[in-house]
């Protein structure tokens, strides 16, 4: 069965250190997504990634955050400078052109110290 | 914007007892709800949704309820097993097919 690949599981980073969580979408879908969870509270929505642009961002995804796909199948986050308060669980999804369901990865652990 | 409220926060069930959960949205324009499941260490996994345009969808022992006028729609799991201790996720999605996650069930079924 199809599944979306997140790479590192678990990073642990300086605070203030640039980090790039990785993502392997299913392979013919076309929407990817961004969402991250803080111990303890919601996933909460970064951003939306369609035909190689941002669609849609939360007030959480600022300059700090960047995406990318740079290779026509990974799909990158980029956190520059990390922050304390940037330690969460992000998940990485995506979602095929003529449905609604969104498939999600198994997560990266974001530790910042 | 969206503002997705789930109860119970945590539930536990004996093993063949049914467990409910319930979200409540705010947003009317939010057209589609999936539940996921997520187990210790792995990501949300999609169990079952419902669409705008249906009250009520069935897969095996699991089933959910829409009610578009309450803005509210609910979780039935029946005759649990052990296998179904985890997490449960309800959500809404509207325009941009983001999706507004509860905050979570952490649901215990005790053999």
């Amino acid at each position: 069965e199809p599944e979306v690949t997140q790479t590192p599981s678990h990073q642990v980073t300086q605070m203030g250190q640039e980090v790039i969580l990785r993502c392997v979408p299913i392979s013919n879908h076309l929407y990817f997504y961004w969402y991250r969870q803080i111990l303890g509270q919601k996933v909460e929505f970064l951003v939306s990634f369609y035909n190689n642009e941002i669609s849609e961002k939360s007030e959480i995804f600022d300059d700090q955050f960047s995406v990318e796909r740079p290779d026509g199948s990974n799909f990158t986050l980029k956190i520059r400078s990390t922050k304390l308060e940037d330690s969460a669980m992000y998940f990485c999804a995506s979602r095929g052109q003529m449905t609604t369901e969104a498939f999600f990865g198994q997560g990266t652990r974001l530790t910042v110290v | 914007g969206e503002n997705v409220e789930q109860h119970p926060s945590t539930l536990s069930v004996q093993e063949g007892d049914s467990a409910v959960i319930k979200c409540t949205y705010s947003d009317s324009a939010s057209n589609y709800f999936p539940w996921y499941k997520q187990e210790l260490g792995k990501g949300p996994q999609l169990i079952i949704d419902i669409r705008s345009n249906v009250g009520e969808k069935k897969d095996q022992r699991i089933a959910v309820t829409l009610n578009k006028t309450a803005k509210h729609f609910s979780l039935h799991i029946t005759e649990t097993q052990p296998e179904d201790s985890a997490v449960y996720f309800c959500a809404a999605c509207s325009a941009g097919n983001k999706l507004t996650f509860g905050g979570g069930t952490r649901v215990l079924v005790k053999p």
